[in-house]
């Protein structure tokens, strides 16, 4: 059973201090690892697609990498707006997104 | 830039009562998709849409249907609400069939039935 295991569930970081969120998976063909980010009332908003083992990506205070059983995000020198909810979905065929329960991320100032 | 927009934001039913969620896109994207987002749940997929004219079961189908009504459109209908169908509901879509397009989400219909 394909399967997206995010942890830790909450975090909470002090402005400034990095640290990484852990998105691991167990598919049966991985066509993609996508990163989300959701606030409060709100629809997930797209940050990443990962297409293989190695690739990172970069956007701002987040970068992204995979490797073939888990991605991490990685959160540099955090700032009170990153506060939000962040979700790993991998894509197991036919555009069908299997989502992990998220990590909810605190950042205090 | 509306992206996603879904109809209505928020709804109280009575159980059995029946009703037809809203969503529309104006990104030309081929794939629509239902969500469901429970507490410690995640998203799962109630129905999917690959293209105009076709509709596929995901992961929860039961007790939902859906209409492609065009290329812009694609609703979510209970026929009979139950108390187990109490959830937030995203609307996604995607601009094609490659495996690494991203889905693109509404900002959800918060449901709620009694």
């Amino acid at each position: 059973e394909d399967q997206v295991t995010q942890s830790p569930e909450a975090l909470r970081l002090q402005e400034g201090e990095s640290s990484s969120l852990n998105c691991s998976y167990t598919v049966s063909g991985l066509r993609g690892l996508f990163w989300y980010r959701q606030d409060p009332g709100k629809g997930p908003e797209f940050l990443f697609t990962l297409y293989s083992a190695g690739e990172e990506k970069e956007k701002e205070r987040l970068k992204a990498t995979l490797t073939k059983k888990e991605s991490f995000l990685h959160i540099t020198a955090p700032k009170p707006e990153d506060s939000a909810t962040y979700l790993c979905a991998v894509n197991t065929g036919f555009q069908k997104l299997v989502f992990g329960t998220g990590t909810r991320l605190l950042v205090s100032p | 830039n509306a992206g996603v927009t879904q109809t209505p934001k928020f709804q109280v039913l009575k159980t059995g009562q029946s009703m037809t969620l809203q969503c529309a896109q104006d990104m030309n994207h081929n794939s629509m998709y239902w969500y469901r987002q429970d507490p410690g749940m995640g998203l799962r997929l109630i129905y999917y849409s690959a293209s105009e004219g076709t509709t596929d079961k995901g992961e929860v189908p039961n007790g939902y249907n859906v209409s492609r009504l065009n290329k812009r459109e694609f609703s979510l209908r209970l026929e009979s609400a139950a108390p187990s169908q109490t959830s937030v509901y995203f609307c996604a879509s995607s601009g094609g069939t490659g495996n690494f397009q991203p889905q693109h989400f509404g900002d959800g219909t918060r449901l709620s039935i009694l």
